[in-house]
């Protein structure tokens, strides 16, 4: 199926710990998005990636490290995890970069950190 | 409030009643995107309406956008159950690339 997937879906780990989740689409999409969702259902954006160039940086801390391999990849490195990092990690991609193309989700990666 | 702010925050209807959520931006925008999540799922684009653009329909969907109040609404016709779910305008606003979300409407419509 052509779809945008992440993995893992669900992240338990300790306060400290360094993780990663991983997001491939393959859809043909240059563009493709990391956003934070909080448990109010709040949606921001962190990063964005045109064709493996960072475009967009929403200043993240400096822990979360975006990588991508190549434009159908954008992975996610956190390091020396924190309670306030507990949320829902949503990777998207969209056929152009700029406002005008839709996103495509995948269906999250929810984070607790303990 | 913040880019793309929803009104109400939840609404709960009966089966077969019409829903309307309303959207508001701060900023000048090209196009207003509207999007659906059921729970613990992604996000799922429903439909993008341009600043030239009044209204669009896209099945039981209708959207409106009023530039000239910075205010889009989204009306769902002949509501089902399967429609229950968190809709959320976004607009790229002035930021080229960088689409952001209001905080959604949590709608529930009861069998």
């Amino acid at each position: 199926d052509t779809a945008v997937s992440q993995t893992p879906k669900y992240l338990v780990t300790q306060m400290g710990n360094d993780k990663s989740i991983k997001c491939e689409q393959n859809l043909g999409h240059d563009t493709m998005y990391w956003y934070k969702q909080d448990s109010k259902k709040f949606l921001k954006i962190m990063f964005s990636y045109n064709n493996k160039e960072l475009i967009i940086n929403e200043t993240v801390p400096n822990r979360f490290s975006p990588k991508s391999p190549d434009k159908a990849h954008l992975n996610l490195h956190i390091n020396s995890l924190e309670l306030g990092d507990s949320a829902v990690y949503f990777c998207a991609s969209s056929n152009q970069q700029g406002a005008n193309s839709p996103l495509h989700f995948g269906n999250g990666t929810r984070l607790t950190v303990t | 409030s913040q880019q793309g702010e929803e009104d109400p925050q939840a609404l709960s209807i009966q089966e077969g009643e019409n829903a309307t959520m309303n959207c508001s931006y701060k900023t000048s925008i090209n196009n207003l995107q509207w999007y659906r999540q059921n729970s613990g799922r992604g996000l799922v684009h429903l439909i993008l309406i341009r600043s030239n653009e009044r209204e669009k329909h896209s099945g039981r969907l209708r959207v409106t956008l009023d530039t000239s109040k910075k205010s889009s609404s989204l009306l769902i016709t002949a509501s089902r159950a399967a429609d229950t779910a968190s809709y959320f305008c976004a607009d790229p606003g002035t930021s080229y690339g960088k689409l952001t979300f209001g905080q959604g409407t949590i709608l529930t419509v009861h069998p």
